[in-house]
């Protein structure tokens, strides 16, 4: 159980596009959702907090209208980046936090490499 | 912003031998997290260790936590050449916002 998938897995977009993320959580309901982002040989630095049903809550430094996210039930969220360019060209992880757990215990998708040219 | 700082930064051993990894960080907890990341793949959980827990093993892991000195340690014991990952740790700030702050990893390479 607690599987979280992401989809598409890679994509490779020309600059100036936008590109949207899916985040499922498969057999259980997360009302909370994290997006990270990972550049090559770093570690993960949180982008927003999604939650279902209101807005996402952004880290300190990420443009919210550059990084849209939408969490429109329990079992998804998506991160669509607008306009890419490349420097935006990363690996974007997120996790689903199960819900009704006394501690925070999340799951992570297995990533989507995005690669702007 | 990341608040943890993990050392060594990259650990090459020999199969057998065991990996100690080490993860500080600043702010009060409730929980400490170490995760292991295959290169280019997602995380994977390995041992979630509570404020008010000292010790706890799981297999051939073994996680410390010192929270007066906000700091905690890997053991991975025998360790095979299919433990070669990036290994982080994160923390769940007090205040139970659910974030999770990671540590910037140590990479292990176990040589056969």
């Amino acid at each position: 159980g607690a599987v979280v998938s992401q989809h598409p897995s890679w994509v490779i977009c020309k600059s100036g596009t936008s590109v949207k993320i899916e985040c499922r959580s498969l057999d259980f309901q997360a009302t909370t959702m994290f997006w990270y982002r990972q550049f090559p040989k770093q570690s993960l630095m949180l982008m927003a907090t999604s939650n279902e049903g209101s807005k996402a809550t952004y880290e300190q430094g990420v443009e919210k209208d550059k990084f849209l996210i939408n969490h429109a039930s329990l079992t998804l969220s998506t991160l669509t980046v607008t306009s890419a360019h490349p420097e935006d060209s990363s690996f974007y992880i997120c996790s689903a936090r199960v819900s009704g757990r006394g501690h925070n215990e999340q799951f992570f998708g297995p990533g989507t490499r995005l690669t702007v040219l | 912003s990341q608040q943890g700082e993990e050392d060594p930064q990259a650990l090459s051993i020999q199969e057998g031998e065991n990996a100690t990894m080490n993860c500080s960080y600043k702010t009060s907890i409730n929980n400490l997290q170490w995760y292991r990341q295959n290169s280019g793949r997602g995380l994977v959980h390995l041992i979630l260790i509570r404020s008010n827990e000292r010790e706890k093993h799981s297999g051939r892991l073994r996680v410390t936590l010192d929270t007066s000195k906000k700091s905690s340690s890997l053991l991975i014991t025998a360790s095979r050449a299919a433990d070669t990952a990036s290994y982080f740790c994160a923390t769940d700030a007090t205040g139970n916002t659910g974030k999770l702050i990671f540590g910037q990893g140590t990479t292990l390479q176990v040589k056969p």
